[in-house]
């Protein structure tokens, strides 16, 4: 059963330290997708990969946060300095890129759920 | 810019109910999808609506896609406990595979 796997799952740490987060997308899919969720917020995308390429990263502030995917087996996301209201659940995704009008199917990570102090 | 506002934001009811919930935009999507969060989770896709006016159904649950591809709803009969959870509606962005999600629509279905 492939799955999408994060790590780590939880991460408490204080202000202005760095955090890494990391992604295995699900083998065989193209594209990966990085999303915060917050109660206020809802989810909100962060950063789109297409072939390990950056194509979207507009919804990132890219003074404090940096994503990258080193390989097609691992996808990162940092955050350097971290801050409180960084605070919420940062979702990988992944899916096969399909070319077409309609919208792909995006499979899900479990999450990571950072507090920042 | 395209929106998907869910309603209502936050539904109690008690097991055995029926429910509607709702997503509406002001632009045209060439498909729609419902996905469900359970706590601790990440969203799971439930249905990809591609056609005008087309239902689908899953078990209890029934979506529905308006005819002017501007919204759709979803219907869950007999709601169960384990119905619990986040629904979200997402479409696709003008480029690339990007999605747009709704606020979503937190269900809570007690014993």
């Amino acid at each position: 059963d492939a799955r999408v796997t994060q790590t780590p799952r939880h991460k408490v740490t204080e202000m202005g330290q760095e955090v890494t987060m990391r992604c295995q997308p699900i083998l065989g899919h193209n594209t990966v997708f990085w999303y915060r969720q917050t109660m206020m917020q809802g989810l909100e995308l962060l950063a789109y990969f297409r072939n390990r390429a950056p194509l979207d990263d507009s919804g990132m502030p890219k003074d404090r946060f940096s994503a990258e995917m080193p390989d097609a087996t691992l996808a990162t996301l940092k955050i350097q300095p971290s801050e409180p209201r960084d605070s919420a659940v940062y979702f990988c995704a992944s899916g096969l890129g399909k070319t077409s009008v309609h919208a792909d199917t995006q499979y899900f990570g479990p999450g990571t759920r950072l507090t920042v102090l | 810019t395209q929106l998907l506002e869910q309603s209502p934001q936050f539904l109690s009811i008690q097991e055995g109910e029926n429910l509607t919930v709702y997503c509406n935009s002001s632009s045209v999507f060439s498909s729609l999808q419902w996905y469900r969060q359970e706590p601790g989770e990440g969203p799971v896709l439930l249905v990809t609506v591609v056609t005008g006016g087309e239902v689908k159904k899953l078990k209890r649950l029934t979506f529905q896609f308006g005819d002017a591809r501007k919204d759709s709803s979803l219907h869950i009969t007999a709601a169960q406990p384990g119905d619990t959870g986040l629904y979200l509606c997402a479409g696709p962005r003008h480029a690339g595979n990007m999605l747009t999600f709704g606020g979503g629509t937190r269900l809570m279905v007690k014993p």
